[in-house]
């Protein structure tokens, strides 16, 4: 009973370096979310895979931000020439259904810094 | 309209006092409402949610509490205890799958319990 995995745990690059963020979800759950938290504050909307429909990107702050999601399982959330105000931890959720009732199960993250 | 307000931002209680968190949402179409518990370098879990067909729901020491027609929920904590430590998120969200089906998060409230 695996829960969400998230790699790596932490990334210290670069500014202008580009980085890739790995998450392994629940086997067999088909919503998959991706957040940002800044030191101390709230959990911010990234982006929102659904089975096989079209990515929720809503929240996605930059075009420098990209996520995919291969075969329905393991997603990559990109950021391209990072910036400073990047730095934060990186969460990733997935779900059983797609349907809001059900609880989104976290990974711990991975925490950014951007130097 | 999508938001969920949450109060206070930070909490100190006494162990043995009660906690008490607040939130309030407009949009009509939430009717499930899930509490996340997130302790420092931890992804959030759930802790316990409501559907607005009940008016209280508890769980040990933790207590929902909801008011559909004030639309507020409040999540009471009873015999505080310093493990309860922790950053508290209320979130909102449609039972069933809608158009819009994306689950709302709150901004957070710290909660210290001091011994």
């Amino acid at each position: 009973g695996a829960g969400v995995s998230q790699s790596p745990s932490n990334k210290v690059t670069e500014k202008g370096k580009d980085v890739e963020l790995r998450c392994d979800p629940i086997s067999g759950h088909t919503a998959l979310y991706w957040y940002r938290q800044s030191l101390g504050q709230g959990l911010e909307f990234l982006i929102y895979f659904q089975g096989n429909s079209a990515p929720d990107k809503s929240g996605l702050p930059s075009d420098r931000f990209s996520a995919e999601r291969t075969g329905g399982s393991v997603s990559t959330l990109t950021i391209q020439r990072t910036q400073q105000e990047d730095s934060a931890v990186y969460l990733c959720a997935s779900s059983p259904r797609s349907i809001g009732n059900q609880p989104q199960h976290f990974g711990d993250g991975t925490r950014l810094s951007i130097l | 309209q999508q938001q969920v307000k949450q109060s206070p931002q930070s909490l100190i209680v006494q162990k043995g006092g009660i906690s008490i968190i607040n939130c309030a949402y407009e949009n009509t179409a939430f009717d499930y409402f899930p509490w996340y518990q997130q302790f420092p370098g931890k992804g959030p879990a759930l802790l316990i949610a409501i559907r607005p067909d009940v008016s209280e729901k508890k769980e040990g020491r933790f207590t929902i509490s909801f008011n559909k027609s004030a639309k507020q929920f409040s999540l009471h904590i009873m015999d505080s205890q310093p493990g309860d430590s922790a950053t508290y998120f209320c979130a909102a969200s449609p039972y069933m799958k809608t158009s819009y089906d994306k689950v709302i998060f709150g901004p957070g409230t710290s909660l210290s319990v001091i011994p």
